[in-house]
């Protein structure tokens, strides 16, 4: 069974910074591609990030301005966000989700449970 | 922007049929995405493709699309299809990925 789970979520000050990661079974993670998405509390979902099969393509969404950092270890099945510069804002839960492609991110069949963020003083 | 728009909410009674659109520029040009979402549950996907349906979801579900909205149709609506439903797509040049707002579906 295809399955990724999420780890490193906390409590964080403003300003601080946070590694989360993803951890990936059941299927051979270099060949595909893989997103964060987030969901603060009582919100919607927002796209993160995203990183090719390979991990030598990555995409942020703008808003993020260079904060985070999404990288994978592919001889550890391993999915990564480094948040740095965090804010209030940023507080949410973050999930972690598979592509059906190595390149072509956009649709993402399996997610995990989700790891929760809360940045505050 | 490129974020599509959906309605915040829809309600119906059980058995009826709901429509839950999703409008943007980019869609038409790029393939959409839903998902279905109950509460403190990772999201599910439930169409992919526009239109097509993953193994697994019931048939119930389905999804068209017409110009620049694309709708998620739900027929014999049931208490369990209760939940967020949200629309996913990509920009224009299909460098990014986007949400709608999403919808939370009440069944009366």
């Amino acid at each position: 069974e295809m399955q990724v789970l999420e780890s490193g979520g906390g409590l964080v000050q403003p300003g601080g910074s946070l590694r989360l990661s993803c951890a990936a079974s059941g299927f051979t993670f270099r060949k595909y591609a893989m997103s964060w998405v987030r969901q603060a509390p009582g919100k919607g979902l927002e796209w993160v990030s995203s990183i090719s099969g390979s991990g030598a393509s990555t995409y942020h969404a703008d808003s993020l301005k260079g904060r985070f950092t999404m990288s994978r270890d592919n001889s550890k099945n391993t999915l990564f966000l480094q948040m740095n510069t965090m804010r209030a804002e940023d507080t949410a839960v973050y999930y972690c989700a598979k592509a059906v492609a190595g390149t072509n991110f956009f649709y993402m069949d399996v997610w995990g449970k989700g790891t929760t963020v809360t940045v505050s003083s | 922007s490129d974020e599509p728009t959906q309605p915040p909410s829809v309600s119906v009674s059980p058995g009826q049929t709901a429509r839950i659109t999703c409008s943007g520029d980019a869609l038409g040009k790029q393939y959409s995405y839903w998902y279905q979402q109950k509460p403190g549950q990772a999201p599910v996907v439930i169409i992919y493709k526009d239109t097509e349906r993953p193994s697994g979801i019931p048939e119930r579900f389905s999804g068209s699309i017409s110009g620049t909205t694309v709708t998620l149709t739900i027929s014999g609506v049931q208490a369990e299809d209760e939940a967020d439903y949200y629309c996913q797509s990509a920009d224009s040049d299909g460098t990014y990925i986007v949400f709608g707002g999403g919808t939370k579906l009440t069944v009366l």
